[in-house]
Order: C-alpha cells, then sequence, then structure tokens
C-alpha cells in the first residue's frame, strides 16, 4: 500500500514550452502533497505543500507563476513548469502524505525534465 | 537556521558494516529519518527516529541518536550490494511540517 506515482517518467521540451507533470496516489487519500526539484547530484529542495482545495504555499525563492500547482482531488497534485527554460531542466519528485500513517510521506519516482 | 549535514562517499566492503553519519543544527527537530535513493529513483523511507529516542533497530538497520551533539547515524549490518544508493538524512519539527534534507550519502560496496 501508499504507493504513489508520477507521469510522465521523463520528458524532454523545447525551451518556452510548457510541461506538466503529475502525481497521483494510488491507493490513499493524500490530504497534502509536496513538490521536490532535485539537481544532479544534490539533495531535495522542497519547492511547495499543496493541500486538496486549497492554494498551495510556496517556498521563498520559488516563482508561483512559473511552477504552477493544482491539487484538485485528494489522490492527483499536477505541477505545471510554465515557459520551460534550460534551467529548469531537474528531477522533479512529488510526496503524498495521508492514508495508513499520516505522519509519513510517501515518494513518487521522479519526473526527469530535460529542457532543450 | 535549518541545516543537515552529510558526508558525499562511503565505501565499505561486502560483509562489513556501513555507517552513515548526520549532523543536523536545529534543536526543535521532532523527527529524524532516512531515506534510501537509487538510481533515478524517488525516495524511499528507511526508518525514522523520534528525538527522545537513543536508537531504534529495525533488522539490518540501527539508528543512534545524540540529541545533545545533534548527531545521527545509520548502521547498515552485513552491507549488501543492493544496499549501494544514496542515503539522505531529514529532519523535521513535527509529521505536518516539512522535511529539511541532507545532502545525500553515496555508499559504495566493493567485492
Amino acid at each position: 500500500g501508499a504507493v504513489v506515482s508520477q507521469h510522465p517518467s521523463w520528458v524532454i521540451c523545447k525551451s518556452g514550452t510548457s510541461v506538466k507533470i503529475e502525481c497521483r496516489s494510488l491507493d490513499f487519500q493524500a490530504t497534502t502533497m509536496f513538490w521536490y526539484r532535485q539537481f544532479p547530484k544534490q539533495s531535495l529542495m522542497l519547492m511547495a505543500t499543496s493541500n486538496e482545495g486549497s492554494k498551495a504555499t510556496y517556498e521563498q525563492g520559488v516563482e508561483k507563476d512559473k511552477f504552477l500547482i493544482n491539487h484538485a482531488s485528494l489522490t492527483l497534485s499536477t505541477l505545471t513548469v510554465t515557459s520551460a527554460h534550460p534551467e529548469d531542466s531537474s528531477f522533479y519528485i512529488c510526496s503524498a502524505r495521508g492514508g495508513y500513517s499520516a505522519d509519513t510521506q510517501y515518494f513518487g519516482p521522479g519526473t526527469r525534465l530535460t529542457v532543450l | 537556521g535549518e541545516d543537515v549535514e552529510q558526508s558525499l562517499f562511503l565505501s565499505v566492503r561486502e560483509g562489513d558494516s556501513s555507517v552513515i553519519n548526520c549532523t543536523y543544527t536545529d534543536s526543535s527537530s521532532t523527527y529524524l529519518y532516512w531515506y534510501k535513493q537509487e538510481p533515478g529513483a524517488g525516495l524511499q523511507l528507511l526508518t525514522y527516529i523520534f528525538s527522545n529516542m537513543d536508537m531504534k533497530q529495525d533488522q539490518r538497520l540501527t539508528v543512534l541518536l545524540n540529541k545533545k551533539d545533534k548527531h545521527l547515524s545509520l548502521r547498515i549490518a552485513d552491507t549488501q550490494t543492493g544496499d549501494s544508493a544514496i542515503y539522505f538524512c531529514a529532519e523535521s519539527y513535527s509529521s505536518a511540517s516539512k522535511i529539511i534534507f541532507g545532502s545525500g550519502t553515496r555508499l559504495s560496496i566493493r567485492p
């Protein structure tokens, strides 16, 4: 139980286009979802926290207009990278909290974004 | 401020014990975690310890916490090739607050 999936697992796009990444909790209801960014050989940096039905809370330095987060249901959150540029290339990981152990964050497998 | 530090690399011989160390700065941290990340994958929670505990053991994993020194360690007994991964130390104030991750320690196993 407590499986989190992400789609797509990898994506390559042209500079200036927008990319949407989905995060789903497959077998539990996620009251809170988190989006992280990981640069090569570096740690995870929290980008934003989203609660179902309300606006996401962004970390300092993260542009909310560039990284649009929607948490429309208890099993789905989306991250849209708008007008992507090469410096947005990174590994994006989501996590979800809820289900059997509300204290635990369950992580998705990540999405590798490459912007050409 | 919040900061979690780890050494970047550790190499051990197969069958030996691995000890990964971590220090943190936030004395109000209540939850201390160890996560494992295999290449190209997300994070897997290995174990966590509450700040009022000194030690936690789960099969081959032993977590030691020295709250006075803000030092956390993860010992993996009888290290196997499947243990090769990056191990992240992390902390949070509460189960509902954000998790702060360390930079990760890359564990490699030599025959």
